[in-house]
C-alpha cells in the first residue's frame, strides 16, 4: 500500500523558530498532500504536490516535493502560535484509499 | 455549500449498545471515507466508498459497517459497541482520487 512515515512525531518550538516535518516512502508516489488540524479540530487541506521536485510557498510553509518522488516536507519559516496543530501527510493520485502518515505535532511556545 | 455535516457531534454509547454515524455531503462527490482518531494519535481509515453501491475496508474495520446506497450519504454503523471504540470519528469526501478532502466536524464517541 501507499504508506507514508512522518518524522519528526512531535517538536515543540520557540515563536520565531523555524519548523520542518517530512513524509518519506519506500515507493514512489503520484501526488502528496498535506493537511493541517488545529487542537480540537477536523483536517484541513493545504496543498497537493504533483511534479518532481516540485515546490509551492504558502505565505510562510514552503512545501517541496523530491525528485524522485518519495518523500516531501514541509518548512514553516518563523513560526507563529497560530501554527500550532498537527501536520499530515498523504499519497493521492491514483490511489482509492485516502491514508495519512502518523502526523507531525508542533507546539509553539511564545 | 454545507460541505461535509456528520451528526451527532457527541455521544455516549453503553457497552453492547448500537448506533449508526451519519455522514452526508453536498458537492456530489463519489469518493467518502470514515475514520477514527485516538487521542493523540493519527487519522485510521475504517471503511472508504468510490461511488454508490461500492465500499471497501479500511486498515481498522473491525467491529464497524457502512454502506453507501446514494451518492449524498455514508453512514457508519457500530453494532456491538466496545471501549476500545471509543474515538472522535471524521468523515470526509473527495470528488476524484486526486482532488483534495473535504472533512466534516468529527463525532466524539465514548463508549462506558
Amino acid at each position: 500500500g501507499q504508506q507514508v512515515m512522518q518524522i519528526p512525531q512531535y517538536q515543540h518550538v520557540q515563536e520565531g523558530e523555524d519548523f520542518t516535518t517530512y513524509c518519506n516512502s519506500s515507493t514512489t508516489l503520484s501526488n502528496i498532500q498535506w493537511y493541517k488540524q488545529r487542537p480540537g479540530g477536523h483536517p484541513v487541506f493545504l496543498i497537493q504536490l504533483v511534479k518532481s521536485g516540485e515546490v509551492k510557498k504558502q505565505k510562510r510553509l514552503t512545501f517541496q516535493f523530491g525528485e524522485a518522488k518519495k518523500n516531501s516536507s514541509l518548512h514553516i519559516t518563523a513560526t507563529q502560535t497560530t501554527d500550532v496543530g498537527t501536520y499530515f501527510c498523504a499519497p493521492s493520485g491514483g490511489y482509492n484509499k485516502l491514508i495519512f502518515g502518523a502526523g507531525t505535532r508542533l507546539a509553539v511556545h511564545p | 455549500n454545507a460541505g461535509v455535516t456528520q451528526t451527532p457531534k457527541f455521544r455516549i454509547l453503553k457497552i453492547g449498545q448500537s448506533m449508526t454515524l451519519q455522514c452526508t455531503q453536498d458537492m456530489n462527490h463519489n469518493y467518502m471515507y470514515w475514520y477514527r482518531q485516538d487521542p493523540g494519535m493519527g487519522l485510521k481509515l475504517i471503511y472508504y466508498s468510490v461511488g454508490a453501491g461500492i465500499t471497501d475496508k479500511g486498515e481498522v474495520p473491525n467491529g464497524y459497517n457502512v454502506s453507501r446506497s446514494t451518492t449524498e450519504d455514508f453512514p457508519l454503523r457500530l453494532e456491538l459497541a466496545a471501549p476500545s471504540q471509543t474515538s472522535v470519528y471524521f468523515c470526509a469526501s473527495k470528488r476524484t482520487d486526486d482532488t483534495e478532502a473535504f472533512f466534516g466536524q468529527g463525532t466524539r464517541l465514548t463508549v462506558v
